[in-house]
């Protein structure tokens, strides 16, 4: 398994700011996910970070608005640029980790973000 | 691209009673199909899976059971108790890594005592 730390667990921000969100892995990964969880609603894959190499974006979502970081294999950091109220989300960590012979999701708690 | 749909809540059941939450999904190829819980104030937590045709995946009384020819992954559970109180989603997997997830649109579920 894998135990994740996402910092903050919260925040409450102005409109215009940016908010960057750690997650931290108590192991090796090679691939770390990022997800939006919008209020009422299901999650969405934001981007698909890589050690050593840029982030792949999916539809929707473009690196100036949410810059990611993968120093290593254990870190990342997703920004949040230019924050509106729409922004207002669950920011989600995520890795693959190895349960017995299956390789299976787990996730962060959660940084749960308000824009005002 | 891949898609999956799940019954709107709430749900709401009295204790001891038979859950079904219905998910049904659109991918290309053979993809994982995976239930996530996720309770009050709690992260996000596996609950079960399957990665191909025919396997039930089955967990704390809960079972699902993928099917291909219907391509549904419906949830259920004989007799639910208060503490199943939470939001149920339905997810997948376009390889069996359980990564890159698209999920359903979560299904909250209510059981009063």
């Amino acid at each position: 398994s894998a135990v994740i730390s996402q910092k903050p667990s919260r925040d409450i921000c102005q409109r215009g700011t940016s908010l960057t969100i750690q997650c931290q892995v108590d192991s090796q990964v090679t691939m770390m996910f990022w997800y939006r969880q919008q209020p009422g609603q299901s999650l969405t894959l934001i981007a698909t970070a890589n050690q050593g190499s840029e982030a792949t974006y999916e539809s929707g979502f473009v690196i100036d608005k949410f810059p990611i970081s993968r120093p290593n294999l254990t870190f990342s950091t997703l920004t949040v640029s230019n924050m509106s109220p729409e922004d207002s989300s669950i920011y989600l960590c995520s890795v693959a980790g190895q349960t017995g012979a299956f390789t299976e999701a787990f996730f962060g708690q959660g940084t749960r973000l308000t824009v005002v | 691209g891949d898609s999956v749909t799940q019954m709107e809540g709430p749900v709401t059941l009295s204790e001891e009673a038979f859950l079904t939450i219905n998910c049904t999904y659109t991918a290309t190829g053979y993809p994982s199909l995976f239930w996530y819980v996720q309770y009050p104030g709690e992260g996000l937590q596996l609950l079960l899976k399957a990665t191909k045709a025919d396997d039930k995946g089955s967990n704390k009384g809960f079972e699902a059971t993928y099917r291909k020819e219907t391509t549904s992954f419906h949830l259920e559970k004989g007799s639910v108790q208060v503490s199943d109180s939470a939001v149920y989603f339905c997810a997948l997997s376009p390889n069996n890594a359980g990564n890159m997830l698209t999920f359903g649109g979560g299904t909250r579920l209510m059981v009063k005592p």
